[in-house]
């Protein structure tokens, strides 16, 4: 069963402007990931953070982690068209030591 | 450096048919596994290993089978093929096990059972 469901399930914007996804799960996390799929393509690891961690960067990209809510946040910056792509959220459970996806926001990022 | 490969990118099969996809990885990470993604669903763990000689079941075992015999490779067999699963396959690879890092996806197997 899915761990982590994305919100919202598509998002169009125009390129310059900000893009925020979110991600709620169900159970307990040793750490969360975000992933990016172009489309075709294998997915790419984008950023981790550790369930005692907050906030992460990396470039234009921030996560937030709130284990209180059981959710995340993905918000990438001034957006350009090649941020176009799928995103996902995974988590590895406590105890467990595999990653589970869940569905996706699909980003679209207009010229 | 290939990073993980996998082979064939395509597949068509008939129902009753069995074969093997196959997937191997260069970096010498111990954690690999097979996911399969279908639309609507996001991915869907099939099996997995943390290291040569060891596997075990994901979220969505049944039709498939798995070995590992060597660190670099993890085939994925399909026993006797159906419709429901057709789908994309991904493998990925990972330097951690109990604490997953970083996954490494290879371009993916897109199967086609008629």
């Amino acid at each position: 069963s899915q761990q982590g469901e994305e919100d919202p399930q598509a998002l169009s914007i125009q390129e310059g402007e900000n893009a925020t996804m979110n991600c709620s799960y169900k159970t307990s996390i040793n750490n969360l990931q975000w992933y990016r799929q172009n489309s075709g393509r294998g997915l790419v690891h984008l950023i981790l953070i550790r369930s005692n961690e907050r906030e992460k960067h990396s470039g234009r990209l921030r996560v937030t982690l709130d284990t209180s809510k059981k959710s995340s946040s993905l918000l990438i910056t001034a957006s350009r068209a090649a941020d176009t792509a799928s995103y996902f959220c995974a988590t590895v459970r406590s105890g467990y030591s595999t990653l589970t996806f869940g569905k996706g926001t699909m980003l679209l990022v207009s010229p | 450096n290939a990073g993980v490969t996998q082979t064939p990118k395509f597949q068509v099969l008939k129902t009753g048919q069995s074969m093997t996809l196959q997937c191997a990885q260069d970096m010498n990470h111990e954690y690999m596994s097979w996911y399969r993604q279908d639309p609507g669903m996001g991915l869907r763990l099939i099996h997995y290993s943390v290291g040569a000689g060891i596997t075990d079941q994901g979220e969505v075992p049944n039709g498939y089978n798995v070995s590992r015999s060597t660190t670099e490779d993890f085939p994925l067999r399909l026993l006797s093929a159906a419709p429901s699963q057709t789908s994309v396959y991904f493998c990925a690879s990972s330097f951690h096990t109990q604490d997953t890092g970083e996954l490494f996806f290879g371009e993916g197997s897109r199967l086609t059972v008629l």
